[in-house]
C-alpha cells in the first residue's frame, strides 16, 4: 500500500487568513506517461459525506470555490484555502490513486 | 441528478456476513464508471475497501481482500458488497461512491450520504 501522511493533524486559522494543509506519499503520485499526479483532496463536514475539492493535485472540481487550490508534484503535496471562511471548517484528507485508493488520516481545520 | 442510497443491516453478529447494497438512482450504472465502497469507523479516517465496473472488473484492499466480495446488478441498476467474518472493527458508517473516470483507481466524485454498521452481539 502507498501510506499517505497529512500533517498537521489540525491547525485553527482566523477567518480570511490562509490554511495549508500538507499531504506526503511514501511512493510517487506522478506517472511519467501522462505527468499527472494521482492525488485528490476532499472535505468532509460533520455528518456528511466527503466532498471532492481537487483531483490529479490542482484541477479543482466543478463548483468548488477557488480559494481551495492544489498543487505539488511526485511525493510532496499541498492544499492551500487562501482566505478562510466559517463554512470551510472541516476535516480535509488527501487521497492517492496511483494504486489501490489510500487516504491520509485526515487534517480538522478550525476557527481560531 | 445522479444519487446513491446504501441500505444495510445496522447490526451484524461477530463471524456472520456484512451485505450492503447501494442503489443508483437517475443514472446508468453501465455506464463508464467504477463504482466503490469505502468507510469510515466512528471518529477515524476513511478507508477505501473496494471497486466494481459493470463489465465484471474488481479490484480489493489488500487488507479485506480475503472476505470480500463486490457485485454489480445491472438489471436492478445497484452494487453490493458482502464482507464476511465480521468483527468489532468492522464497525463503521459504510460509503458508496462512483468514480471520477472510467481507467480503474480514481477520485469518488459522488457519494451516498452512508450507512452506520455495528458488530455487536
Amino acid at each position: 500500500d502507498i501510506v499517505m501522511t497529512q500533517s498537521p493533524d489540525s491547525l485553527a486559522v482566523s477567518l480570511g487568513e490562509r490554511a495549508t494543509i500538507n499531504c506526503k506519499s511514501s511512493q510517487t503520485l506522478l506517472y511519467s506517461s501522462n505527468n499527472k499526479n494521482y492525488l485528490g483532496w476532499y472535505q468532509q463536514k460533520p455528518g456528511q459525506p466527503p466532498k471532492l475539492l481537487i483531483y490529479w493535485a490542482s484541477t479543482r472540481e466543478s463548483g468548488v470555490p477557488d480559494r481551495f487550490s492544489g498543487s505539488g508534484s511526485g511525493t510532496d503535496f499541498t492544499l492551500t484555502i487562501s482566505s478562510l471562511q466559517a463554512e470551510d471548517v472541516a476535516v480535509y484528507y488527501c487521497q492517492q490513486y496511483h494504486a489501490t485508493p489510500t487516504f491520509g488520516q485526515g487534517t480538522k481545520v478550525e476557527v481560531k | 441528478q445522479v444519487q446513491l442510497q446504501e441500505s444495510g443491516p445496522g447490526l451484524v453478529k461477530p463471524s456472520e456476513t456484512l451485505s450492503l447494497t447501494c442503489a443508483v438512482s437517475g443514472f446508468s450504472i453501465s455506464s463508464d464508471y467504477y463504482w466503490g465502497w469505502i468507510r469510515q469507523p466512528p471518529g477515524k479516517g476513511l478507508e477505501w475497501i473496494a471497486s466494481v465496473y459493470h463489465r465484471g472488473s474488481t479490484y480489493y484492499s489488500p487488507s479485506l481482500r480475503s472476505r470480500l466480495t463486490i457485485s454489480v446488478d445491472t438489471s436492478k441498476n445497484h452494487f453490493s458488497l458482502n464482507l464476511r467474518s465480521v468483527t468489532a472493527t468492522d464497525t463503521a458508517v459504510y460509503y458508496c461512491a462512483r468514480t471520477l473516470g472510467s481507467s480503474g483507481p480514481d477520485v469518488f466524485d459522488i457519494w451516498g450520504q452512508g450507512t452506520m454498521v455495528t458488530v455487536s452481539s
